[in-house]
């Protein structure tokens, strides 16, 4: 089946650190995969996107890179802001039956001057 | 540009009653769906339209219909809301093809009483 599992949080950083948040998937075929963030009180808002192994999705300063062999594409950003602080989503399609996403728990980061 | 808007923000219902919530996108996507998102277990799609004029079952169907109005219109409705059902609506939007990113609108707070 296709499942995701997600790095638990929630996260507390200082600003400036390094952030890594762990996604790891399980799916039939070859999946695209995700991570969207989500602000307090908002829907959810994509970040980044690979669609094929090796890819490297970014934006934001935010990158993952799509690893095929380990079933992974981890979350990380060099130096985070306060403006960071959200819940975060890793999220998989599987591109085959009906096109949905399957979503990891979320991962709640809070950055702190 | 609006991209996936939806009505209403916040809904309080006793059991029983029934509602309708609203969904529309202006970006032209052809497939619609609706996730619910509860405390630790992100989000899990209830329904979903691949195309104008056909609609079918996700994760957790059960208590719900939909209609898929037109292509830019996504309703899904309520017959006789239970406590069960107290959670967060999320509509969104893709286009056609393998593995789309899909865009959300900002979300319906249900409390079912």
């Amino acid at each position: 089946g296709n499942s995701v599992t997600q790095m638990e949080g929630p996260v507390t950083l200082s600003e400036e650190a390094f952030l890594t948040i762990n996604c790891t998937y399980t799916a039939t075929g070859y999946p695209s995969l995700f991570w969207y963030v989500q602000y307090p009180g908002e829907g959810l808002q994509l970040l980044l996107k690979a669609t094929k192994a090796d890819d490297k999705g970014s934006n934001k300063g935010f990158e993952a890179t799509y690893r095929k062999e380990t079933t992974s594409f981890h979350l990380e950003k060099g130096s985070v802001q306060v403006s960071d602080s959200a819940v975060y989503f890793c999220a998989l399609n599987p591109q085959t039956g009906a096109n949905n996403l399957f979503f990891g728990t979320g991962t709640r980061l809070t950055v702190i001057p | 540009n609006a991209g996936v808007t939806q009505t209403p923000k916040f809904q309080v219902l006793k059991t029983g009653q029934s509602m309708t919530l609203q969904c529309a996108q202006d970006m032209n996507h052809n497939s619609m769906y609706w996730y619910r998102q509860d405390p630790g277990m992100g989000l899990r799609l209830i329904y979903y339209s691949a195309s104008e004029g056909t609609t079918d079952k996700g994760e957790v169907p059960n208590g719900y219909n939909v209609s898929r109005l037109n292509k830019r219109e996504f309703s899904l409705r309520l017959e006789s809301a239970a406590p069960s059902q107290t959670s967060v609506y999320f509509c969104a939007s893709s286009e056609l093809g393998r593995g789309p990113a899909q865009y959300f609108g900002p979300g319906t707070r249900l409390t079912v009483l």
